[in-house]
């Protein structure tokens, strides 16, 4: 079964540090466009960042300089190292997969089911 | 960065009723765009992808259209389990960008 499983969320104090982890299966992460999504609470999505088959990376320009997306192949598994963080990173974090359309993205097919994190004192 | 802006941002619609849903973007994206489905405490499904694909096991009442900077989704006939929220995302250039996502309600 194609099956992303995010981890790793939590209560972490402003200026505090989280690695969120999407465990997947059914699949190769290294193959495919892999991105992390957020959705604050009563807020829409917005996308994060993303990592392509070849590892070239990409950034909102909100987390640029404080998040770094990676992944380790041996274990299939997608991480984002999130540093400094702030209030307004309190969100519900999504890994998904992208496997690409023609040469470029596609859309995002497969989601995790989240992992929270709370930014707060 | 491209700003995606759906509209109406929400509607009350009947069961049955044909329901359409745009998408403008601040720029030409050509045919990168994706719709996806988000119920309440869940993550969102993909729909249609490249503007107008159908995504395996998603019923055919769902279509998309258009291309450059106004694009569409279209519900033919709506069901009771199509109440959500919808939202475009663009993937034309990084960074990439959704909507501010369109919530379809029950009339």
């Amino acid at each position: 079964e194609v099956q992303l499983v995010e981890s790793g969320g939590g209560l972490i104090q402003p200026g505090g540090s989280l690695r969120l982890s999407c465990a997947a299966s059914g699949f190769t992460v290294s193959s495919n466009y892999m991105s992390w999504v957020r959705q604050a609470p009563g807020k829409g999505l917005e996308w994060v960042s993303v990592i392509y088959s070849g590892g070239t990376t990409y950034y909102a320009d909100s987390v640029k300089g404080r998040f770094t997306i990676s992944r380790d192949n041996s274990k299939n598994t997608l991480f984002l190292q999130m540093n400094s963080l702030r209030a307004e990173d309190t969100a519900v974090y999504y890994c998904a997969r992208d496997p690409g359309y023609r040469f470029g993205y596609g859309g995002m097919d497969v989601w995790g089911q989240g992992t929270t994190v709370t930014v707060s004192s | 960065d491209i700003q995606m802006t759906q509209s109406p941002s929400s509607l009350s619609a009947s069961v049955g009723d044909r329901v359409t849903i745009t998408c403008r973007a601040s720029r030409s994206i050509s045919s990168n765009l994706n719709w996806y489905q988000q119920k309440p405490g869940k993550a969102p499904k993909l729909l249609i992808y490249a503007a107008s694909n159908l995504q395996s096991g998603v019923p055919s009442r769902f279509s998309g259209s258009g291309s450059g900077t106004d694009l569409t989704l279209t519900i033919s006939s709506l069901q009771p389990e199509d109440f959500a929220t919808y939202y475009c995302q663009q993937s034309s250039n990084t960074p990439l960008t959704f909507g501010q996502g369109t919530k379809v309600e029950i009339k």
